[in-house]
């Protein structure tokens, strides 16, 4: 049974990039698209992208030229990158895996909160 | 951005029923299939209805989807304490090339 193991940094300044990695334990990432979400406190979960192992992504229009997501498969693990962050973009980032390009997401990693403040 | 719409309340007495509404438009879930996902407290959330109506296993018969048209529905039987959550619908949208989840709705069990 696959498994996601997600790390990153949690506190960044205004203006710094926000990296984050997911690894995938268990599991393949053959057929599959693998995906970020994030929640701000208190609020909704909003999608960022996804990318699958040919490399094809698709990515929130509204974070669009500020998001990248790779996948790194001889490391079995795919990473978020957001530039420019500001303290909008305080949230708890998860990672999971779609099923397909825009399908159910499980399973979900076990979130990364990640605070901007100067 | 979300742009499914769902109540941001339920609630219900243990045993009852609570419906919840998921409401989209043509270019999500009206062409698309619909997703459900539990967050219970303080966790990441997971997969709790998939294309429509589907559970995955060790999903309980309690909980149900179903989908008409531009809008879909979350059914939760036998309402229990643990069913106290945060729930989420989401789906693809073709206009905006993205996945959308929906605003939330929060159930509590009174």
């Amino acid at each position: 049974q696959v498994q996601l193991q997600q790390w990153g940094a949690g506190l960044l300044k205004p203006s710094e990039t926000l990296s984050l990695t997911c690894g995938v334990y268990g599991g393949s990432f053959s057929v599959y698209y693998w995906s970020w979400i994030r929640q701000p406190p208190g609020k909704g979960l909003e999608w960022l992208g996804e990318v699958n192992q040919r490399g094809n992504t698709h990515y929130n229009p509204s974070l669009k030229r500020r998001v990248t997501i790779s996948l790194d498969t001889s490391k079995n693990q795919f990473s978020l990158n957001l530039t420019s962050v500001t303290a909008a973009d305080t949230a708890m980032y998860y990672c999971a895996r779609a099923r397909g390009s825009g399908s159910y997401l499980s399973p979900w990693g076990q979130g990364t909160l990640v605070t901007v403040s100067s | 951005q979300s742009v499914l719409t769902q109540p941001p309340s339920a609630s219900g007495t243990p045993g009852q029923r609570v419906t919840i509404s998921c409401s989209g438009s043509t270019s999500d879930i009206g062409s698309n299939t619909v997703h459900w996902y539990q967050q219970l407290p303080g966790t990441a959330p997971t997969l709790l209805i998939y294309i429509n109506d589907q559970r995955p296993s060790g999903v309980p018969d309690r909980f149900s989807g179903s989908k008409s048209g531009t809008s879909a529905s979350l059914a939760i039987s036998g309402l229990q304490s643990g069913d106290e959550a945060d729930y989420y619908c989401a789906s693809w949208d073709d206009s905006l090339q993205g996945y959308v989840f929906g605003t939330g709705t929060k159930v509590t069990v009174l």
